[in-house]
């Protein structure tokens, strides 16, 4: 069965600090990735999203990146964080087998002080 | 582009008592589309997905949601609210090209006892 990892769960970064995020997918091969944003009360926004290595599509201009260095490996960065920058960030990955359903990670929190 | 409007950013019930959550559409292609739950500090759970066959579509947990295409809704419903039900409810809808999800901004669900 498929599975989805992201790590790590809970990170405070001061601002100005680098971040590095990682999200692996096993039990599939080529699979979409994505990458959301959830700041509080403001639900769900894409911001990037992979259809294959080295493809990454980018949803909203901000300070971060995201690399895909592997086919089941999605890595969110940025050089330099903002305050801004803090929310629940949730990588994804799409099963075109299933209706082109979309299975979350477990989340990462991240805040910046 | 595809979007989701979900009416009301919370909605209260008693236990027992009917739960009904709204989400209507805009789509200009016949879409899918999916309800999830977030409990707290989690990522997202799929209750269920609406994929072009039946219109009536069964979940997990008793949640169920009918496709209505005149309406341009989704709305999800359960009979017999619970308490362990009180979570934030996502509906979405895919992209044209299907390659990404986007999502409404939740409605945050209370049951009373």
């Amino acid at each position: 069965s498929q599975t989805i990892h992201q790590w790590p769960a809970t990170l405070v970064q001061p601002v100005g600090s680098p971040l590095s995020l990682e999200c692996t997918v096993e039990g599939t091969s080529n699979p979409n990735l994505y990458w959301y944003r959830q700041a509080a009360g403001r639900g769900l926004q894409l911001l990037f999203y992979s259809v294959g290595i080295g493809q990454i599509s980018s949803e909203v201009p901000q300070n971060l990146s995201a690399s895909r260095p592997q086919d089941r490996q999605f890595i969110l960065s940025s050089k330099k964080l903002l305050l801004s920058d803090s929310g629940f960030y949730l990588c994804a990955w799409r099963d075109r087998t299933s209706g082109n359903t979309i299975y979350f990670g477990e989340g990462s929190w991240l805040t910046v002080v | 582009a595809q979007s989701v409007t979900q009416l009301g950013s919370h909605v209260s019930v008693s236990e027992g008592a009917l739960v009904l959550l709204r989400c209507n559409y805009s789509s200009s292609v016949p879409p899918y589309l999916f309800w999830y739950v977030q409990y707290p500090n989690q990522g997202l759970q799929l209750l269920l997905k609406y994929t072009s066959a039946a219109t009536l579509v069964k979940g997990i947990n008793g949640f169920e949601a009918e496709f209505k295409k005149s309406e341009t809704s989704f709305h999800l419903t359960k009979p017999s609210a619970h308490m362990s039900d009180a979570a934030e409810y996502f509906c979405a809808v895919t992209e044209v090209s299907f390659q990404k999800l986007v999502f409404g901004t939740g409605t945050r669900l209370l049951v009373s006892p």
